[in-house]
């Protein structure tokens, strides 16, 4: 089946720098990949759209110099979270889908990112 | 507006059936996907329905009515480590995904 490859699984940074996750689809080309943050009890919050080749599409409310994406291949999408605070920790996941508009989604394993 | 409405919480026994139901108000519709996630991990996917019944999947079982904005999951021999939330997510117009909190299950031995 369809795996998401999110690296990595728990990061810890000092306030004031920058992380980046990767999310891979390993055995599909995903053109569109998608990133979610999840606090804790909470439903996912879709936070942008990552197309490949081409800038990324932010929901209202997400920060889009904040939180850079970067989806240079087919099967590599990158989120950026620049100049990170403490209410930047979050659980981030990425997800993919590797056929049409209602194909099922695959997530990746999400990392936990905690901000000092 | 779009919104999801399901159970915060249910408890089951191990062994037993359990139905998960959701409503649902979208803006259009493109299906509706039952995702399974363990606390601190991922979902995973676990069915769509994108026309009315019941579609079986194993222990798993997920059914729909478009007209009346409504599906369940039925987890049937409940295993301990079907504990988990159950995420049920319909597709609006625009094929994305709706989000709702999900229902939290916990299976007692």
């Amino acid at each position: 089946g369809a795996v998401v490859s999110q690296h990595p699984s728990r990061v810890i940074c000092k306030s004031g720098t920058s992380v980046k996750i990767e999310c891979r689809s390993l055995d599909f080309q995903a053109t569109t990949m998608f990133w979610y943050r999840q606090f804790p009890k909470k439903s996912l919050m879709l936070m942008a759209t990552s197309n490949e080749g081409s800038k990324a599409t932010y929901e209202q409310g997400v920060e889009k110099d904040k939180f850079l994406i970067n989806h240079a291949s087919l099967t590599l999408s990158t989120l950026t979270v620049t100049s990170a605070h403490p209410e930047d920790s979050s659980f981030y996941i990425c997800s993919a889908s590797y056929g049409g508009d209602n194909s099922p989604l695959h997530f990746g394993n999400g990392t936990r990112l905690t901000v000092t | 507006g779009q919104n999801i409405d399901q159970p915060t919480e249910m408890t089951a026994t191990e062994g037993a059936i359990v139905q998960i139901n959701c409503t649902y108000q979208t803006s259009g519709f493109n299906g509706l996907f039952w995702y399974q996630q363990h606390a601190g991990e991922a979902p995973t996917f676990l069915s769509y329905n994108v026309l009315d019944g019941l579609e079986e999947k194993g222990r798993f079982s997920s059914f729909l009515s478009r007209s009346k904005g409504y599906s369940y999951l039925l987890l049937k021999e409940l295993q301990m480590k079907d504990s988990a939330s159950y995420l049920c997510a319909p597709m609006d117009s625009n094929y994305q995904l709706i989000w709702g909190a999900g229902t939290k299950l916990i299976i007692k031995p």
